[in-house]
């Protein structure tokens, strides 16, 4: 089945700075990834769309300038937290999506980096 | 915009008990999907449905789309240990590119 990776699985840092985390696609071309953010015990809320050779798509409340997508191949996206902060501890996930024959295409998911800014 | 609510938000049951998670989208759905999420990990995919009235069966696991395509449920038959986790659904809107997820049911099963 598809596999995505996600690196790092978890990273401390101190405030101010920034962290980058990388999601791969290993087995299969993903022309678009998907950003998502959980806290605990909650339910993932999608921070932005991320398109190969284009600029993300960020949902409403998602600061771009603070969350920065780059999807430089088919096969890999990186997330970029500028200026860390407390409150962006958090779950990040990233997932790709397979296009199936009915078009609607599944999405496989990344293990996830657990971020904490200290 | 879109929303996909579900129920119930927890459900603890015995061993060997049935289980089941509604989903219930705003808008018509082009397709639904159900994810697991083990404490600890991250979403598994489980299942896609597309076609209005689809029931598809995994085992002890049923998944159904309903008529209108904008609810769905998932029943787990007889429960296990191993069914502990998260389920989440999550909906694609016609036309549209993205998943809203539910958010999520969680499933403790005590031995």
């Amino acid at each position: 089945g598809a596999v995505v990776s996600q690196h790092p699985s978890w990273v401390i840092c101190k405030s101010g700075t920034s962290v980058k985390i990388e999601c791969r696609s290993l087995d299969f071309q993903a022309t678009t990834m998907f950003w998502y953010r959980q806290f605990p015990k909650q339910s993932l809320m999608l921070m932005a769309t991320s398109n190969e050779g284009s600029k993300a798509t960020y949902e409403q409340g998602v600061e771009k300038d603070k969350f920065l997508i780059n999807h430089a191949s088919l096969t890999l996206s990186t997330l970029t937290v500028t200026s860390a902060h407390p409150e962006d501890s958090s779950f990040y996930i990233c997932s790709a999506r397979v296009v199936g024959l009915a078009g609607g295409g599944e999405q496989y998911f990344g293990p996830g980096t657990r971020l904490t800014v200290t | 915009g879109q929303q996909v609510m579900q129920i119930p938000q927890y459900q603890h049951v015995q061993e060997g008990e049935d289980f089941t998670t509604y989903c219930n989208s705003s808008t018509t759905l082009s397709n639904i999907q159900w994810y697991k999420q083990r404490p600890g990990g991250h979403p598994v995919f489980l299942i896609q449905l597309v076609k209005s009235g689809e029931v598809k069966k995994q085992k002890r696991l049923t998944f159904q789309f309903g008529e209108a395509k904008k609810n769905s449920s998932l029943h787990i038959t007889a429960t296990q240990t191993t069914d502990v986790g998260t389920y989440f659904c999550a909906g694609r809107k016609v036309g549209g590119n993205k998943l809203v997820f539910g958010a999520g049911t969680i499933l403790r099963v005590k031995s």
